[in-house]
């Protein structure tokens, strides 16, 4: 049980485009997910949490119009990184909460931009 | 501020040989200690939750334990598959309400030579 998927896995992109990124939660109702990014040999930095049916929460430097976060059913967030450039280029992992206090992650999408 | 350490950065074991993995914490008030597993360009995978001093858990060759101040991983007769980064993280409760944000250490890469 507790399984989250993500997709894509990979992304590659032009500078200007924008991408967006789907975390689902397979066998569970996930009230809170969670994204991250984690850059080489470093640990996870939250960006933001998200609540089903309200607004995302983003971490402080975190540009809430850059990084456009819909949580509209139990089952699913999106991560849409608009207008990205090549410093967005990173690993990008969701995370999914329930009524425990336990966070189940994604595969995680690397982004890369051209 | 919440804090989490975790020691060392970098393991290397023959198969075989037992070690321990070392968290240690700063927190107001501890809601849960979760350990992940991460492999190399894939998202943390559950490990353990842990929630109070004294409390133990178990999987396989993994055996996590918990005290007031730190949380080890002990890894008994390891196998080269156990290969990966092990990161800990906290959930804290400070004063004031709880938050549901994970606070993570920069992990500890062990490698497992046959």
């Amino acid at each position: 049980g507790a399984v989250v998927s993500q997709h894509p896995s990979r992304v590659i992109c032009k500078s200007g485009t924008s991408v967006k990124i789907e975390c689902r939660s397979l066998d569970f109702q996930a009230t809170t997910m969670f994204w991250y990014r984690q850059f080489p040999k470093q640990s996870l930095m939250l960006m933001a949490t998200s609540n089903e049916g309200s607004k995302a929460t983003y971490e402080q430097g975190v540009e809430k119009d850059k990084f456009l976060i819909n949580h509209a059913s139990l089952t699913l967030s999106t991560l849409t990184v608009t207008s990205a450039h090549p410093e967005d280029s990173s690993f990008y992992i969701c995370s999914a909460g329930g009524i425990t206090d336990t966070q189940y992650f994604g595969p995680g999408t690397r982004l890369t931009v051209l | 501020e919440d804090q989490v350490t975790q020691s060392p950065e970098a393991l290397r074991l023959q198969e075989g040989e037992s070690s321990s993995l070392n968290c240690s914490y700063t927190v107001s008030g501890l809601r849960g200690l979760f350990w992940y597993r991460q492999d190399p360009g894939k998202g943390p995978e559950f490990l353990f939750t842990l929630y109070s001093a004294g409390e133990e858990k178990e999987k396989e060759r993994l055996k996590a334990t918990l005290t007031k101040k730190e949380s080890f991983l002990h890894i008994t007769a390891p196998k080269p598959e156990d290969s990966a980064t092990y990161l800990c993280a906290v959930l804290s409760e400070p004063y004031g309400g709880a938050t549901n944000k994970l606070i993570f250490g920069t992990g500890t890469l062990l490698a497992v030579q046959p």
